[in-house]
Parts: structure tokens; C-alpha cells; sequence
């Protein structure tokens, strides 16, 4: 069980470059999310996925595109990468806990990309 | 609208005593979920600890237990005990109890550094 596994780690590229990162859960989780962590701005939601086949904008969605491919799989594209993007890319997945109340959401290991 | 404040940016904490970590609340929500994630120097977000807010008792779990004080809306992490392992950034994070997609409001980090 490997938990919300990202591709790639780490990625460096220039600007007006595109790149697509990847994520996968094996959790069996609906909802998926994107967000990205900024210094001194804790973590902001990107797009977030509430089921197969559904995908939604968050707080900063743009310059990013989201494709739910399976209820598995989760990616994010930038297709013109700006400096502006520079940044650690979270994905997560979430559950909702005993008592149906609340979702706990678990994230992979994040992808730090910079754009020069 | 939610908010997340987290007014300590960085804390120190002797090995072996304990430390609170300070989370204050907005919303305007009457049913929430508070949580705890902690981030090492690693980068990955690991989930700590739950609090539903109509729990009637505290969260507790292992070391970690959520002093929650709802008029005040407050929910603070005590970390009993501190390790050297416990060193990383802390995340206080809110989400409303929904039955679709819950929007997780997370605040900006306690950077805790325990000494030896």
C-alpha cells in the first residue's frame, strides 16, 4: 500500500516549457486535490476532483489544467510554465472518516519545480 | 469564508517537555472538522489529528492531543514529551462537514525546533 505517489520529484524548467505531473493513490479514496505550498503561504488548492470523471477550480487555478484519468490517477499541466509557478506541488486524497463527518486528506510527497 | 491563524512562527522546545502549538479558528460553519499535519524538513504532509466540532472530548493520539476550546475557537496541538523527531513545521487546517467536496482552509505553519 503505497499511499498518494507523485511523479516526478523534483523538475526544473524554463519558461513557456509545458510539463504534466503525475499522481496516483492506491487508497481507493473519490476525492483527489492539487495544491501548491508557497513560503509564508501555507497551501493553497489548485483543482480538486470529487469523483471519477468530475474536476473543479480551486483558489489558484490558473495557468494549470487538470485530467481525472481513473478514479486512480490525478494529473496536473502546466502548458506554459511562468516563474510565477515556482513552487512544491502537493496531491492528496481523502477518505471520509468513521461517522461520515469529515474528510481526512493524505498527500504524497510533493514535486518541487522551478521555473527559470 | 474560513480562516486558519497561526500566530508563532517558530517555536523552540527542550527534548522531553512538552510544547502547545497555537491554532485559532474562523468560520462562520457550525459544523467543522479541525486538523493537525506536521511537515518535516523531508517536505511530506503527514496527518496527525483529528477534532470534529461536536466532539465533546479532546482529540488524543499517541503524543499529540488537540485542546480544543470551541467559544473561543481555538484548537491547539500539545505535543507531550517532545523528541528530536518532532522538529518540522505543524499545519492547523479546517474543513466544513459537507456531504460533497469539503474545502480544507490550511493555516501558514509553526516551524518547532526541539533541542537537545
Amino acid at each position: 500500500n503505497a499511499g498518494v505517489t507523485q511523479t516526478p520529484k523534483f523538475q526544473v524548467l524554463k519558461t513557456g516549457q509545458s510539463m504534466t505531473l503525475q499522481c496516483a493513490q492506491d487508497m481507493n479514496h473519490n476525492s483527489m486535490y492539487w495544491y501548491r505550498q508557497d513560503p509564508g503561504m501555507g497551501l493553497r488548492l489548485i483543482y480538486y476532483s470529487a469523483s471519477e470523471g468530475t474536476t473543479d477550480k480551486g483558489e489558484v487555478p490558473n495557468g494549470y489544467n487538470v485530467s481525472r484519468l481513473n478514479k486512480r490517477e490525478f494529473s496536473l499541466r502546466l502548458e506554459s510554465a511562468a516563474p510565477s509557478q515556482t513552487s512544491v506541488y502537493f496531491c492528496a486524497s481523502s477518505e471520509r472518516r468513521t461517522g461520515g463527518l469529515a474528510d481526512t486528506q493524505y498527500f504524497g510527497p510533493g514535486t518541487r519545480l522551478t521555473v527559470l | 469564508a474560513q480562516k486558519i491563524t497561526q500566530t508563532q512562527p517558530g517555536m523552540f522546545v527542550q527534548e522531553k517537555e512538552a510544547v502547545t502549538l497555537d491554532c485559532t479558528y474562523d468560520t462562520s460553519d457550525q459544523s467543522y472538522g479541525l486538523f493537525w499535519y506536521k511537515q518535516p524538513s523531508s517536505g511530506e504532509m503527514i496527518f496527525l489529528i483529528y477534532q470534529g466540532s461536536y466532539d465533546e472530548q479532546n482529540a488524543t493520539e499517541g503524543r499529540y492531543s488537540l485542546n480544543f476550546q470551541k467559544a473561543r475557537k481555538s484548537a491547539n496541538l500539545v505535543i507531550s514529551a517532545s523528541q528530536l523527531g518532532d522538529s518540522a513545521m505543524y499545519f492547523c487546517a479546517m474543513s466544513p462537514f459537507s456531504g460533497g467536496y469539503q474545502k480544507v482552509t490550511f493555516g501558514i505553519g509553526t516551524k518547532l525546533q526541539v533541542i537537545p
